[in-house]
């Protein structure tokens, strides 16, 4: 399977709730990162949290990462319709390997 | 707009053919990628050059054949390609491949090529 498993595979909100994503990972990392991609298009980086790092935050955006039970949560609040989109996870290799989770498709309703 | 450019869009090819899709970045970065992404899938790592030299080629069947001539752009060569093929082409770029952290990538919006 493959490094990096997201859930839930879809998620449907209303705009103004929050919605929660989770990743989980195989082998030690660097870093984990997590991107979104709008339907047709390319993926945009959102977030970056080191190895080090337990809690990150963004604007509406708060990544969470526990390496004892290798996992990272997305915690988007105040969702928006302009929110729907997949979302990946990607952890890194020291040998600049990114290895992509199977993403949650997040549908947020206005 | 994304800073990272690629052409063509769209792209029919059919088995016999030979094409090119191409990818420019003016960011600076010395690190490109090609990923393949199949619908409702997750990106999959084709090839990344560092330094315009390949350090990484998972194993990519040699129908397709990359190349990067200069530090802003990357080439991907395609010839004899299978159905199968038919899939969202992505380009990345980052900083550097380096020892410790990764750099975020910043990607185009792909080409979407379709093999007949």
């Amino acid at each position: 399977s493959q490094q990096g498993e997201e859930d839930p595979q879809a998620l449907s909100i209303q705009e103004g709730e929050n919605a929660t994503m989770n990743c989980s990972y195989k082998t030690s990392i660097n870093n984990l990162q997590w991107y979104r991609q709008n339907s047709g298009r390319g993926l945009v980086h959102l977030i970056l949290i080191r190895s080090n790092e337990r809690e990150k935050h963004s604007g509406r955006l708060r990544v969470t990462l526990d390496t004892s039970k290798k996992s990272s949560s997305l915690l988007i609040t105040a969702s928006r319709a302009a929110d729907t989109a997949s979302y990946f996870c990607a952890t890194a290799s020291n040998a600049g390997k990114s290895t992509f989770g199977d993403g949650t498709t997040l549908t947020v309703k206005p | 707009d994304t800073e990272v450019t690629q052409t063509p869009k769209h792209l029919v090819m059919g088995m016999t053919n030979k094409k090119s899709l191409k990818c420019e970045q003016h960011m600076g970065h010395r690190a490109m990628y090609w990923y393949k992404q199949k619908a409702k899938k997750p990106p999959e790592l084709m090839f990344v050059y560092s330094y315009e030299k390949l350090s990484i080629n998972e194993s990519v069947p040699s129908r397709f054949s990359p190349e990067c001539p200069n530090s802003s752009l990357l080439n991907l060569h395609l010839h004899a390609l299978q159905p199968e093929d038919s899939a969202l082409y992505l380009c990345a770029s980052s900083q550097t491949v380096v020892r410790g952290p990764n750099q975020p990538q910043h990607f185009g919006d792909g080409t979407r090529l379709s093999i007949l």
